[in-house]
């Protein structure tokens, strides 16, 4: 059975810095690895998706990479601002005959940027 | 465009009573997943969706819980003879061939 592990729980830096977030999974045989953010009693946000054939995605000042054959991700967030606060969640998908199967979920990350 | 939307939103009932909760995914999008939230934890699996065809129901806790999608289109999630244990964020996704998911609000449900 898939788990996920996320490292930190939480985490409170300083406005400006950069920070990594870690995501551990322990079957390698995984379809893709999705980053979500979520705001206090909101939805999730999809944030980046990384395709098992890829190494890693871009969106502004993310950048979230994929070793898949150590099962590792890692979230890259640069020079930090107190509206990146949130709970970073990873996730992976296998690929069934019909498509990509249900998300499991780690547990996330609680992120706080102290302005 | 839209996006995914769930209703209701809040649903407070009694224990032993059935509902029904509804997700309408985004304008064409083939897969439709729901899931289950408790409170300071990721999402859980429940069931998938591909078109009108239940692909993978490992994750439903018990015979309570039902789903379908007819017309391949909007879904049901059934919750039968509810308990105080199913209270919980009750989340829906769909994607297309892409595989990205997104996710609607949610629906809070709490059985007193």
């Amino acid at each position: 059975k898939q788990e996920v592990t996320q490292i930190p729980a939480a985490l409170s830096v300083p406005e400006g810095e950069n920070l990594v977030l870690n995501c551990s999974f322990t079957d390698s045989a995984i379809y893709n690895l999705q980053w979500f953010r979520q705001d206090p009693g909101k939805g999730l946000t999809s944030l980046l998706l990384i395709q098992s054939s890829q190494r890693e995605q871009t969106s502004g000042r993310l950048n979230a990479s994929l070793d898949k054959s150590s099962g590792r991700s890692t979230l890259y967030i640069a020079a930090s601002q107190p509206g990146d606060s949130a709970t970073y969640l990873c996730a992976v998908t296998r690929h069934s005959g019909g498509g990509a199967d249900g998300l499991t979920f780690g547990k996330g990350t609680h992120l706080i940027i102290q302005p | 465009g839209a996006g995914v939307s769930q209703s209701p939103r809040y649903k407070v009932t009694k224990r032993g009573q059935d509902v029904a909760l509804r997700c309408d995914p985004i304008s064409g999008h083939v897969s439709l997943y729901w899931y289950r939230q408790a409170l300071g934890q990721g999402p859980e699996f429940l069931t998938y969706f591909n078109y009108e065809a239940q692909q993978d129901k490992s994750g439903l806790p018990n015979d309570r819980f039902s789903a379908e999608r007819p017309e391949g289109s909007i879904s049901t999630l059934t919750i039968q003879r509810t308990e105080q244990r199913d209270s919980a964020m009750y989340r829906c996704a769909s994607s297309s061939s892409a595989y990205e998911q997104y996710f609607g609000p949610g629906t809070r449900l709490t059985v007193t």
